[in-house]
């Protein structure tokens, strides 16, 4: 299956800063999503990102605050604006898979934020 | 609108007991159904998936699950847990028709040795 890489594994950030978080896949994709994970909660689509268009987002997420970038079919990056200690949360990539024994949607091991 | 309810929060089993978790779901077409599961400290995992076919699936580490289109449910089950599935798990949906892959609240299953 895909392997995807997720840069940094983990931050603790000032509040009002920014943070850009890495998603590199082994293979060609043709959409990457975002998932916010905040603690104790479940997982929630942030954006979905294709490539050579804009993300669109989903209820509640704004570009101002979560810009995403995706220039190429194997790497994205979701930056998390203007950091408040609500945003402090897990954030994960994902792709959808069809390479591997069970075709399905593989996740990156998350980027842990703190802000403080 | 898409969503995914997962009736129990938390679980609480002994070794040997036989496990079932709730899913229903909310979609007015075609969808695909997945169960994750996470792992303390580590990162999502993918159980077992229905696309189409025989409504009971069968995943990894013993588990399986059915899905009833009727009851617009697909609940997980394993005859005899262990240790080793204390875990969070999840259920989720994607319609068909240009949908999203939408989670459910997630059901933390302990299991005590």
């Amino acid at each position: 299956s895909a392997v995807i890489s997720q840069k940094p594994s983990r931050d603790i950030c000032q509040r009002g800063t920014s943070l850009t978080i890495q998603c590199q896949v082994d293979s060609q994709v043709t959409m990457m999503f975002w998932y916010r994970q905040q603690p104790g909660q479940s997982l929630t689509l942030i954006a979905t990102a294709n490539q050579g268009s804009e993300a669109t987002y989903e209820s509640g997420f704004v570009i101002d605050k979560f810009p995403i970038s995706r220039p190429n079919l194997t790497f994205s990056t979701l930056t998390v604006s203007n950091m408040s200690p609500e945003d402090s949360s897990i954030y994960l990539c994902s792709v959808e898979d069809p390479t591997g024994f069970f075709y399905g949607y593989t996740f990156g091991s998350g980027t842990r934020l703190t802000v403080v | 609108a898409q969503s995914v309810s997962q009736h129990n929060h938390h679980v609480i089993l002994s070794e040997a007991a036989s496990l079932e978790l709730g899913c229903n779901y909310s979609y007015g077409g075609t969808v695909n159904l997945f169960w994750y599961v996470q792992y303390p400290g580590q990162h999502l995992q993918l159980l077992l998936k229905y696309f189409s076919g025989d409504p009971l699936v069968k995943g990894i580490k013993g588990f399986e699950a059915e899905f009833i289109k009727s009851k617009f449910s697909f609940n997980l089950r394993k005859p005899s847990v262990q240790w080793s599935d204390t875990a969070e798990y999840f259920c989720a949906v994607i319609g068909l028709e240009g949908g999203k892959l939408i989670f459910g609240q997630g059901t933390e299953l302990s299991v005590k040795p």
